[in-house]
């Protein structure tokens, strides 16, 4: 049973490019997370999403960030027009549908970008 | 909103010396509380959690954390660390109420020496 997938790995960038991470979550999971873990900190809340739904986005940047989770294929986070600041961590993180209050959360690899 | 404090950024200690890392939370609401662990460019894994009921939670590898209610703590614990157990841990709350965000601390380095 495959985690949960995040590509590419490693992602380098020049100031002003645009940045696409991707997530494949869990077989069987319909929510997505995005976290962001900047230079020696603890992992910052993004966004969270469901097919096709944007449930709770008050961790995004205002401005340049933007997240999809479409009915198929991965959930994608966007950042364009990078900045030598977006150089950081990204993780993705899935979770079931339940009926409990709790649902918990499988973590992918993450995504490690790097702005020139 | 919540929030959590790791108050030791680094934790260095040799093999097979016991060691506790700190974690304090606030919140207004219930919470549940889990403590994962990262390895080198990895992703998190699940140490441990508590949800409810027993205030003191077993996790993998041999540790255990124990939830204070009165002073909204959650310390991790293990009787005897080994070398494979260097790695940076975070401490992280939900609440009950709102959302599935979690709210991490700023993780603790835990470093140990032969």
């Amino acid at each position: 049973n495959a985690g949960v997938m995040q590509n590419p790995r490693h992602l380098v960038r020049r100031r002003g490019q645009e940045a696409r991470l991707r997530c494949s979550p869990m077989k069987g999971h319909s929510h997505v997370y995005w976290y962001r873990q900047l230079p020696e900190e603890g992992l910052k809340f993004m966004v969270y999403l469901q097919k096709e739904n944007i449930i709770d986005e008050s961790g995004m940047p205002k401005e340049r960030f933007s997240a999809e989770f479409p009915k198929e294929g991965p959930s994608i986070l966007r950042i364009q027009q990078v900045v030598r600041g977006d150089s950081a961590a990204y993780f993705c993180a899935s979770s079931r549908l339940t009926s409990d209050s709790y649902n918990e959360q499988f973590f992918g690899p993450g995504t490690r970008l790097t702005v020139l | 909103a919540q929030s959590v404090t790791q108050l030791d950024s680094q934790v260095p200690v040799f093999e097979e010396a016991p060691v506790e890392l700190r974690c304090n939370y606030s919140s207004s609401v219930s919470v549940y509380l889990f403590w994962y662990v990262q390895y080198p460019n990895q992703g998190l894994q699940l140490l441990l959690k508590y949800l409810s009921g027993s205030t003191l939670v077993k996790g993998i590898n041999g540790f255990e954390a124990e939830f204070n209610k009165s002073q909204t703590s959650f310390h991790l614990r293990k009787p005897s660390v080994h070398i494979s157990d260097t790695a940076e841990y975070f401490c992280a709350v939900r609440t009950h109420n709102a959302g599935n965000m979690l709210t991490f601390g700023g993780g603790t380095r835990l470093m140990v020496k032969p």
